[in-house]
């Protein structure tokens, strides 16, 4: 089946670097990627969604210029964590959307720890 | 705006018990999928169901089943004969099918269930 992988899987940081994650689609062609945000023992709260080739559109209350979010080509998007800090600390997960179709793959998520 | 509301955050059984985890939704678009996802300890999210808005059918797979109701917009999950396994966080969610939506998922804030040996 479709395979959505993230790397890496666990980072740390020191408190005011950058980290970024990779989302890739590994088998299909992704036009749209979804990065999502999960605190401990919370739901996913979606952070925004990215379209190739276009600029991402973020929810409400999500930094745009603290989570930057690139999605240069159809099987890879990647969400850059700016200037972290220790509440920045958390579980992100991206989804993809095939081309053609409703279904939706989820990576493995990343588990990000500022400290 | 679409919302799920999942209002068991915790649930306990002994193994081999029976357990419906309930899931109550909201939209007003006439159609929209909804799903099932399973996330285990390791926090990857397991795909389980996904049901078309225009099909009530209830499914069977394994030990699991769905009972999806529009008439009370539920779509209630339920484990039989459960295994200590079974233990994990599961999520529902909703995503519309209108054109034009990117069609993100909207999740419930999860039920905990745990399986006890």
């Amino acid at each position: 089946g479709a395979v959505v992988s993230q790397h890496p899987s666990r980072v740390i940081c020191k408190s005011g670097t950058s980290v970024k994650i990779e989302c890739r689609s590994l088998d299909f062609q992704a036009t749209t990627m979804f990065w999502y945000r999960q605190f401990p023992k919370q739901s996913l709260m979606l952070m925004a969604t990215s379209n190739e080739g276009s600029k991402a559109t973020y929810e409400q209350g999500v930094e745009k210029d603290k989570f930057l979010i690139n999605h240069a080509s159809l099987t890879l998007s990647t969400l850059t964590v700016t200037s972290a800090h220790p509440e920045d600390s958390s579980f992100y997960i991206c989804s993809a959307r095939i081309a053609a179709g409703n279904t939706i793959y989820f990576g493995e998520g990343s588990w990000l720890t500022v400290v | 705006a679409q919302k799920v509301t999942q209002a068991q955050t915790e649930i306990s059984v002994v193994e081999k018990e029976d357990v419906t985890l309930d899931c109550v939704y909201e939209t007003r678009d006439t159609t929209y999928y909804l799903f099932w996802y399973k996330q285990p300890p390791s926090g990857e999210l397991v795909f389980l169901i996904r049901r078309n808005s225009f099909d009530e059918q209830n499914e069977i797979s394994g030990r699991y089943s769905w009972n999806f109701q529009k008439s009370t917009s539920s779509f209630n999950f339920t484990i039989t004969a459960s295994q200590v396994v079974d233990s994990a966080v599961y999520f529902c969610a909703l995503s519309l099918r209108s054109s034009g939506s990117a069609r993100q998922l909207t999740f419930g804030s999860g039920t905990q269930l745990t399986v006890l040996p």
